[in-house]
Parts: C-alpha cells; structure tokens; sequence
C-alpha cells in the first residue's frame, strides 16, 4: 500500500532555517500537504502542492516537489520559537479521497 | 466561525460502555472523514462519508459505526469500548484541491 515516510526529529536555533524532508511511494498522488500539529491541538493546514509543480513559496515557507525521486520538502526560514510543533506531510489518494500521513516530524526550536 | 467542531473534546469512560463523538462541519464540503491518532501520533483513516454515503471503511472493528444524519454531520459510535481504542480521534472534511480541515479532536480515554 502507499507509504509515507518522515524523520522524527529535528532541532534548529531560533533564526535559522529548518527543512522538514518527507518520502512518498504513491507515484498517483495529485496534491501532498504539509500539516502542523501543536500539543493538546488539531491539525493546521499549513499548505499544499499540486504534483505538476516543483516548488511552492508561501510566506516563511517554501515547499519543494521532486516527482521524480517522489521527495517533498518544507522549508521554513528564520524559525521561530512559535514554530516548535510536528509537522506531518500527506499524500491524497484521489480515488478514496483519503490521507496518507507520515509519522510527523517534531521540529524543536532552541532561543 | 467557518470550522469543523467536534464534541466532546475529552471523553473519559470504563471499559466496556458505549461512547458517541460527534462532528460537524459548516464549510459546505460533501466528504466527511474520521481518522485515529495513537499515542505516537500516528494517524490513520478509519472512514470517509461522501454526502451521507460510505466511501471508506478501513479495517476497524465493528464495535466502530459511523452514522451520517446529513452531510454536515459525521458521528462515531463505540461500543464495548475497550483500552486500546484510547486515542484521539480527529474528523476531517475536505475542501476543493483535497486539503482536508480539521476538528480539534476528541481525546478518548478508556479506564
């Protein structure tokens, strides 16, 4: 079945970049999200990239498409303290309308 | 507020009794999903709804019944609750590129 895949943690300092990386195996994926889940809360849409594109720029966040290697990033620039959260991408199966999530990334931002 | 809203937000119960969470959504949106994240945060679907009729129904025991009065309205229905089903269950409904928007969530904590 489709698969997607995430590092668990990552830890950056406050200013700094943070690049959050994700695999998918589902090759029929149409749109891949980007999800943020603070603790105690539900899941924010942050955004999402349709697959005919490469790249998506919104704000502090860049999201990076390689259909090829089927690689999706999120690029955060100057992090914040309030961006410490999990992140989890997810892929769409048009034909169920279903999520695949990943197990989410948490991103933990030092002062 | 434009939202997906769920109640209760916390649910505390015995093992053994019968437990409803219910969801609606005022975003017009005609698919309507439920989705389990366990303690380690993974998430997964357990049904979808398109306006009022089952899509997806994931393996998920039948102690587990959604009912959906309407297309605004996504319930879940446990019975025999047992300590494994506790979690936090999240219902979801889905915009026009996919994007799924989230209720807060429903921490369920069976004793």
């Amino acid at each position: 079945g489709e698969d997607v895949e995430q590092s668990l943690f990552l830890s950056v300092r406050e200013g700094d970049s943070s690049v959050i990386n994700c695999t998918y195996t589902d090759s029929s994926s149409t749109y891949l999200y980007w999800y943020k889940q603070e603790p105690g809360a539900g899941l924010q849409l942050l955004t999402y990239i349709f697959s005919n594109m490469d790249m998506k720029q919104d704000q502090r966040l860049t999201v990076l498409l390689n259909k090829k290697d089927k690689h999706l990033s999120l690029r955060i620039a100057d992090t914040q303290t309030g961006d410490s959260a999990i992140y989890f991408c997810a892929d769409s199966d048009t034909g169920r309308r279903a999520l695949t999530f990943g197990s989410g990334t948490r991103l933990q931002v030092q002062p | 507020d434009t939202a997906v809203s769920q109640t209760p937000k916390y649910l505390v119960t015995q093992m053994g009794n019968d437990k409803s969470i219910k969801c609606e959504q005022n975003l017009g949106h005609d698919t309507m999903y439920w989705y389990k994240q366990d303690s380690k945060k993974f998430l997964k679907i357990m049904f979808s709804y398109n306006n009022k009729e089952l899509i997806i129904n994931e393996t998920v025991p039948n102690r587990f019944s959604p009912k959906s009065p309407d297309k605004a309205h996504l319930n879940l229905h446990i019975n025999s609750l047992e300590l494994g089903d506790s979690a936090v269950y999240f219902c979801a409904s889905t915009g026009p590129h996919h994007e799924q928007f989230f209720g807060p969530g429903t921490r369920l904590t069976v004793l």
